[in-house]
């Protein structure tokens, strides 16, 4: 079966700092993977998504994520911190059902904090 | 402005009453989902409906029910049979790579 892991509920960097949020997956067939924002009492934003083409992908407000096979990890990274990054931040993996659509499967979650 | 509109925005429950969540979206989607996020514990899939008139439950289906009579609509009921309605939840819309989201609607029992 699909899942997510994300380790570390809680990350907190400086400002300018680099950002790391560590998401490893299980699947049994090839993933679509997805990194998701989350500001307070709102709804999810898409940040990047792999869906197996180039395995390096590139994100809104520079982050990217490189899938890892080997790793089985789709970890997401910005080189600096920026104070507005503060959020909750959601690995995601798709399910295929019958059809072209599927569920997602989220990980826990990480929040970071940005330090000025 | 295409989108998912969820409504409304807070809610609040007395006990042993049903209340029901709007999700509308205009993105001609077939599949929608819904979602329970609690702190700690990410989303878990509540229902979700790949087509108009057929809906499958999902991880926490106890305690909910939904329709799904229109495309462009999928109302979740949170009933007196859930014993800790209490959280936020989420309704989304998906194509075969990306998932849309709803604000989300704040759910408290008083």
């Amino acid at each position: 079966a699909q899942s997510v892991t994300q380790l570390g509920s809680h990350v907190s960097v400086s400002e300018g700092a680099l950002v790391l949020l560590r998401c490893n997956y299980s699947s049994s067939v090839p993933p679509y993977l997805f990194w998701y924002v989350q500001y307070p009492n709102q709804g999810l934003q898409l940040l990047l998504k792999y869906t197996s083409a180039a395995t390096l992908v590139k994100g809104i407000n520079g982050f990217e994520a490189e899938f890892k096979k080997s790793e089985t990890s789709f970890h997401l990274t910005k080189p600096s911190a920026h104070m507005s990054d503060a959020a909750e931040y959601f690995c995601a993996v798709s399910v295929f059902l019958s059809g072209n659509t599927g569920k997602l499967i989220f990980g826990q979650g990480t929040t970071l904090q940005v330090k000025p | 402005d295409g989108g998912i509109t969820q409504s409304p925005k807070y809610l609040f429950r007395k006990e042993g009453q049903n209340v029901t969540l709007s999700c509308e979206q205009n993105l001609n989607h077939d599949a929608m989902y819904w979602y329970r996020q609690d702190p700690g514990q990410g989303l878990r899939l509540i229902y979700y409906s790949q087509i108009v008139n057929d809906f499958q439950k999902g991880d926490i289906a106890e305690g909910y029910s939904v329709s799904r009579e229109k495309k462009e609509s999928f109302p979740l009921t949170v009933t007196s049979a859930q014993k800790n309605p209490t959280a936020f939840y989420l309704c989304a819309s998906r194509t075969a790579t990306e998932a849309f989201f709803g604000q989300g609607t704040r759910l408290t029992v008083v």
